[in-house]
């Protein structure tokens, strides 16, 4: 029974495309978030939901845009995909923001060709 | 601003010898300290937390670390490494309310036969 639970697990798409990762929760956590993870393992915020109401979004391009449905879901929808958007992203959640540790999902890699 | 340094992005030891990751952090208040492991195509797992109760706290698989204001350090430690400890191990650092984790940029343990 998966704590956080993304899909898909691998992505490959051509540039240009747009693509979604969907993301699950199932621990009654009031915040999620979605990080990347570039290709030297450097971990970097982009979003963070409180209550399904946006908290951060850390100067991510507007092509990169968060829905979270409900409290215990956050996708992630991605426009025109670039080449620099090969990335591994992972979605993670905390009952509060900050104040205690983060569950992190098994992540989505994608791959831009 | 919050940041978290680890020196060494790569550390080398003997199975058995002592483990000794470094991690040194930088914020305006009392932080919630985090070390994560991640194993090659997974996602993080947590393996201790200090959140101002004990400065020494103890983790599972046998890891450990230590809370030192006045270094303003939360090195984690293992007595005796095993083969299966090599993995990617992260320092994170948060704050009450700031609905987001600052990582370090990751040290790789490599344990030899």
């Amino acid at each position: 029974d998966t704590a956080v639970s993304q899909t898909p697990k691998y992505l490959v798409t051509q540039m240009g495309n747009d693509k979604s990762i969907k993301c699950e929760q199932n621990l009654g956590h009031d915040t999620m978030y979605w990080y990347k993870q570039d290709s030297k393992k450097f971990l970097k915020i982009m979003f963070s939901y409180n209550n399904k109401e946006l908290i951060i979004n850390e100067t991510v391009p507007n092509r990169f845009s968060p829905k979270s449905p409900d409290k215990a879901h956050l996708n992630l929808h991605i426009n025109s995909l670039e080449l620099g958007d090969s990335a591994v992203y992972f979605c993670a959640s905390s009952q509060e923001g900050g104040n205690t540790e983060a569950f992190f999902g098994q992540g989505t890699r994608l791959t831009v060709v | 601003a919050q940041s978290v340094t680890q020196l060494g992005s790569h550390v080398s030891v003997s199975e058995g010898a002592l483990v000794l990751l470094r991690c040194n952090y930088s914020s305006s208040v009392p932080p919630y300290l985090f070390w994560y492991v991640q194993y090659p195509n997974q996602g993080l797992q947590l393996l201790l937390k200090y959140t101002s109760a004990a400065t020494l706290v103890k983790g599972i698989n046998g890891f450990e670390a230590e809370f030192k204001k006045s270094e303003t350090s939360f090195h984690l430690t293992k007595p005796s490494a095993h083969m299966s400890d090599a993995a990617e191990y992260f320092c994170a650092v948060s704050d009450s309310g700031t609905y987001k984790y600052i990582f370090g940029t990751g040290t790789r343990l490599k344990v030899l036969a």
